[in-house]
């Protein structure tokens, strides 16, 4: 079975300043995706980065990166240069290979601070 | 973004009354899944279609079943809806046939009185 557990329920950060959001997981596939997902208060599900496990170079997209430690089964993101517009629910995810099957975990609010 | 459009948007229903949620989408995508999330517990997996006619179960599918009878349409149906069922749904498609991501609708809020 699949599990992604996010420990931190909510994260404060002052604006401009860098946050990072805990992730682990567990799957015995050696194949799999991660994901981070935001929900602003929008409720809309919009997807942040995108690690696949055989890559082991950390994903990044603009201020969004991933620090992806295969054997310890974290995949934690790091927000630079914080914006308000970053407030919102993020949600770790997992989708082992084979299953089709994406695993989210219970998510963390982030908190920008002006 | 992806065409993908869920209905009702918003429902309030009574115990006991039979209720369908309705996901559509365009992108001719094979995959869709229902999630239901709730405070606390994040996103949680209900049903999913791999096809046509062809889908399986979620870690809380209990009370809910699904049809696919054409791929842009996938339905969520609550037999007779419980006060535990009142929660957030949302439709997804994607998966690793396309770019692995998934790809969300707007949610459909139902509350059970």
């Amino acid at each position: 079975a699949q599990t992604v557990t996010q420990s931190q329920p909510e994260m404060s950060v002052q604006e401009a300043e860098t946050v990072t959001l805990s992730c682990t997981y567990d799957t015995s596939e050696s194949d799999y995706y991660l994901f981070w997902y935001k929900q602003p208060p929008s409720r809309q599900m919009i997807l942040v980065i995108r690690q696949e496990a055989y890559k082991q170079q950390n994903a990044t997209e603009n201020r969004f990166s991933v620090n992806f430690q295969k054997a310890a089964k974290s995949f934690s993101l790091k927000i630079s240069d914080s914006q308000l517009g970053d407030a919102a629910m993020y949600f770790c995810a997992l989708e082992a290979s084979g299953t089709y099957k994406y695993i989210f975990g219970t998510g963390t609010r982030l908190k920008v601070l002006a | 973004d992806a065409g993908i459009t869920q209905s009702p948007r918003h429902k309030v229903t009574e115990t006991g009354t039979p209720v369908t949620l309705r996901c559509h989408q365009t992108e001719n995508h094979r995959y869709m899944y229902w999630y239901r999330q709730d405070p606390g517990h994040g996103l949680r997996l209900i049903h999913y279609s791999y096809g046509v006619k062809d889908t399986d179960k979620g870690e809380v599918s209990d009370g809910y079943s699904v049809s696919r009878s054409k791929t842009e349409d996938f339905l969520l149906t609550l037999e007779s809806a419980t006060s535990s069922q009142t929660s957030v749904y949302f439709c997804a498609i994607g998966g690793r046939a396309n770019t692995g991501e998934l790809f969300f609708g707007e949610g459909s809020r139902l509350t059970v009185l």
